[in-house]
Formats: C-alpha cells, sequence, structure tokens
C-alpha cells in the first residue's frame, strides 16, 4: 500500500540557518499528489505546499518544495528559518487515499 | 471559505461505552477522511469516504466503524470505547486529484477513555 517516510523526527536549527526536512514516498499509483502541511501547537494541520507535477518546483511562505518522482521523494526546504517556523511538519501522499508521515517537529532556537 | 466542523471538542468516555465523533463539511467535498493523531506515530488513516453511502477501512480500522449519511456529514462510532482509543482524532475533507487539492481539517476532538 501506500506510504510516507520522514526519517527525522526532530530537527533543531538556530535561527537563519537553511532548513531541509525528508520525504520519501511509495506508491504504485503513477500521478500522486504529494503534500506538505504544518501543524502549529493545540492547532490542526494545515495545507503549506503541494505538488503532482515532475521536477516543479512548488514555493509557498517562504518554503519550497520540488516532486522527483524519479526517487520518490518531496523535500521541504527553506533558505533561513525563523523561531516561527517551529511546528510539526508532516508529509502526505494522496494516490488512492491520503496517506501521511509521521512527522517532523521543527525546533528554531534564537 | 470551506469549512470543516468536528463535534464535540473534547470528550470522556467510559471504558466499553459507545462513542461518536461527528464531522461536517460545507465544501461540498466528495472525500472525507479520519485519523487519529498520537505522538511518535502522527496522523493515522482510520476510515475514510468517497462519497455519501460510502465508506473505506484506513489504516487503522479495527475498534472503529465509520457513516457517510450524507455529502456534508461524516461519523466515526467506537461501539466498545477502550482506553488505547483515547487520541486526538481529526477530520479532513478534500477533492480527489484536481489541480486545487486541499484537504481541510477540522480542529480536532480530544477524546479521553477511562
Amino acid at each position: 500500500g501506500d506510504s510516507v517516510t520522514q526519517t527525522e523526527g526532530l530537527v533543531t536549527l538556530t535561527e537563519g540557518l537553511p532548513v531541509m526536512l525528508n520525504c520519501t514516498y511509495q506508491t504504485i499509483y503513477s500521478n500522486p499528489f504529494l503534500f506538505w502541511y504544518v501543524q502549529h501547537l493545540n492547532e490542526s494541520p494545515r495545507l503549506l505546499l503541494k505538488s503532482f507535477t515532475d521536477n516543479k518546483r512548488t514555493e509557498h511562505q517562504g518554503f519550497h518544495a520540488t516532486l522527483h518522482k524519479s526517487s520518490s521523494s518531496f523535500h521541504l526546504q527553506k533558505s533561513s528559518a525563523q523561531l516561527s517556523d517551529s511546528a510539526l511538519y508532516y508529509c502526505a501522499l494522496m494516490g488512492y487515499k491520503l496517506t501521511f508521515g509521521t512527522g517532523t517537529s521543527l525546533l528554531v532556537d534564537p | 471559505e470551506a469549512a470543516v466542523t468536528q463535534s464535540p471538542r473534547n470528550k470522556v468516555a467510559v471504558t466499553g461505552g459507545k462513542v461518536t465523533l461527528s464531522c461536517n463539511q460545507t465544501n461540498n467535498h466528495n472525500n472525507m477522511y479520519w485519523y487519529r493523531q498520537d505522538t511518535g506515530h502522527g496522523l493515522r488513516l482510520i476510515h475514510y469516504s468517497y462519497g455519501a453511502g460510502s465508506t473505506e477501512k484506513g489504516d487503522i480500522p479495527d475498534g472503529y466503524k465509520a457513516s457517510r449519511p450524507s455529502q456534508e456529514n461524516f461519523s466515526l462510532i467506537l461501539e466498545l470505547a477502550t482506553p488505547s482509543q483515547t487520541s486526538v482524532y481529526f477530520c479532513a475533507s478534500g477533492d480527489a486529484r484536481t489541480a486545487n487539492s486541499d484537504y481541510t481539517f477540522g480542529s480536532g476532538t480530544r477524546l479521553l477513555v477511562i
């Protein structure tokens, strides 16, 4: 079945440093949609960005990701972390159903 | 704006009791999902639906039933609640496979089974 792997459970960064959160996926569906969701404390997940086009960079709110079907990856990046980026980040796959990874907690220190 | 509303926001249930979690969406979305969120496990899919009258088992359906009586409403039912079902439950709705796909979440239901 479909699966999403986020290898880092916790990422701790100093403000101003670059962010990279890893996401790989498995699906037999030939045209998957990939999403990144962000969840702040005591809130519900909300969409950060999404993609269904191979090798096309998608950007939103300073974050960007590129879907690479050849490597089944959709890593999230940002050039400079801010304190307000501290949150839980989920990678999700829409193949036949919407499947989430286990999430990566990002903690940005001053 | 599209909205997903869950009720109740908080619930305390007794072991062996029946619990019903409700979800209503005004998005006219076909797809609706129920997830539970636990530390270390992320969002795990319990049941989902492609439209009124349909329910599908997700990845962890044991101990849960679902009901989709209309486009707008999707319920999660715990017939015999157990302490292991203590969790935060999220409902989501979305359109399948469109360029505008955006799965919107409700505010969540915190369930404590004692």
